[in-house]
């Protein structure tokens, strides 16, 4: 099975900052990554795909990159409602899937 | 994209079954795949297994494979995951989520269902 790790595991940060994620495979995974979202107590936000594509509807503050095995998600100034935790999830073994622990971004 | 409805919260004993449903709107169903992922008080997320329901075709994460069953009714649009022997450990918030048959992302997740295991 593939296994996803994330650093850093939280964050302390301020609105207009700009802040790294960044997301590792335990192999290679072609780009076969995506990025959720999540508030406490609600479902998880599906925000980016394919490493770098943003879903419909997700401000182009969001932005991802990588390859390989590492992987990153950015937010270019940070907004309030941008504090959440946020996790990755490797496809490329599609069916089978796993995520990374996340990352909790916090004020 | 629509929503999926899932079911009311649950209280079950140690070593009972659970069975929550998932209904998505439509006809999406047979276009679409169906994950189930767990997150217990304070954890991560965790994937425990996905159906799709054109092809009737269920795999799971290891971890759960002995335990977990997940099925789909096309008549009625539901998607099901029926997990047995729990332990206080599977205590958890439950959510389906949408994904592409070929595709292995989540675009469209349900509300979550909380399930309490304690005697």
């Amino acid at each position: 099975d593939i296994q996803m790790t994330q650093s850093p595991s939280s964050l302390s940060a301020s609105v207009g900052d700009r802040i790294t994620i960044t997301c590792r495979a335990s192999q290679e995974i072609r780009n076969a990554v995506a990025w959720y979202q999540q508030k406490p107590g609600k479902a998880p936000r599906f925000l980016l795909f394919a490493g770098s594509r943003l879903e419909s509807g997700v401000p182009s503050r969001f932005s991802g990159g990588g390859s390989g095995t590492d992987y990153t998600l950015t937010i270019t100034g940070l907004q309030p409602e941008d504090f959440a935790t946020y996790y990755c999830q490797q496809y490329f073994s599609t069916p089978i899937f796993s995520f990374g622990p996340g990352t909790k971004v916090e004020i | 994209q629509g929503q999926l409805v899932q079911s009311a919260a649950e209280v079950k004993k140690p070593g009972s079954s659970v069975k929550i449903s998932c209904k998505a709107p439509g006809d999406t169903l047979t276009s679409h795949a169906f994950s189930w992922v767990r997150q217990a008080p304070g954890q991560g997320l965790e994937w425990m297994g996905r159906i799709t329901p054109s092809f009737d075709i269920a795999k799971y994460a290891q971890k759960f494979q002995a335990r977990v069953t997940i099925s789909a009714d096309k008549s009625t649009s539901t998607v099901y995951m029926e997990l047995n022997g729990l332990r206080s450990d599977d205590t958890a918030l439950y959510f389906c989520a949408r994904g592409g048959i070929m595709v292995g992302y989540m675009d469209v997740w349900g509300q979550g269902t909380t399930v309490v295991v304690s005697s």
